[in-house]
């Protein structure tokens, strides 16, 4: 059964580069036809979707984040990853992986993180 | 971009009633690509809608949705205490950004 883990620091400083990682288990990312995506949820707050991308690298990201963002896979380590630059304390939040087909069919647990000095 | 609205913003309601939680985009969402996630505190979102209308996986025949265009209801019939949570309806169309909408919260009494 396919699964998925978020990982990363729980804690950025402000300017600095969020970056986070996602394991997927049970399956293969390049076996399926998923995109992989991520969705954050700052606290108290509702969903955003952060962007996503397919195992041949084709991307799609959310304009109001798009400049800021990059999301890459690795189909060796069955992995994909999120980066997210100059972040200020409006992108904490918990960040969730999750595939898409195209409804996000599961999600990872989440990870929390701050953005503090 | 599709601005999702979600209402009410809260619903109270005893167990055994009917709950309908309304969605309504500010424009047509393709292919009824709408679905709804529920999630309970500190836990993840659970796919329960997708394709406006279809169950996910081990969700029960108390969950239906119904819509298209820009009108859709998630209605949960017989409540039980384990519904209480707050349900997102969020829209995939074919240009992103797939929004969601801001929540509704459901409370069993």
């Amino acid at each position: 059964q396919l699964q998925v883990q978020e990982s990363g620091p729980g804690l950025v400083k402000p300017s600095e580069t969020l970056s986070l990682t996602c394991t997927v288990s049970g399956g293969s990312i390049s076996g399926s036809s998923y995109y992989w995506g991520w969705v954050r949820q700052p606290p108290g707050k509702g969903l955003e979707w952060i962007g996503s991308i397919y195992y041949t690298g084709s991307t799609s990201y959310n304009p109001s984040l798009k400049s800021r963002v990059t999301i890459s896979v690795d189909t060796s380590k069955n992995q994909f990853s999120l980066k997210l630059r100059s972040v200020t304390a409006a992108d904490t939040a918990v960040y969730y992986c999750a595939p898409s087909s195209p409804a996000f069919d599961f999600w990872g647990q989440g990870t929390l993180v701050t953005v503090s000095s | 971009e599709i601005v999702l609205t979600q209402s009410p913003g809260t619903l109270s309601l005893s167990p055994g009633e009917r709950a309908t939680l309304s969605c309504r985009a500010s424009q047509s969402v393709s292919s009824s690509y709408l679905a709804w996630y529920k999630q309970k505190p500190g836990q993840p979102p659970r796919l329960i809608i997708y394709g406006a209308s279809s169950r996910a996986t081990g969700i029960p025949d108390r969950f239906s949705g119904s819509g298209s265009g820009t009108d859709f209801t998630l209605t949960i019939s017989r409540l039980e205490p384990e519904d209480s949570a707050v349900y997102y309806c969020q829209q995939y169309g074919y240009s992103p950004p797939y929004t969601f909408g801001q929540g509704t919260k459901l409370e069993i009494k």
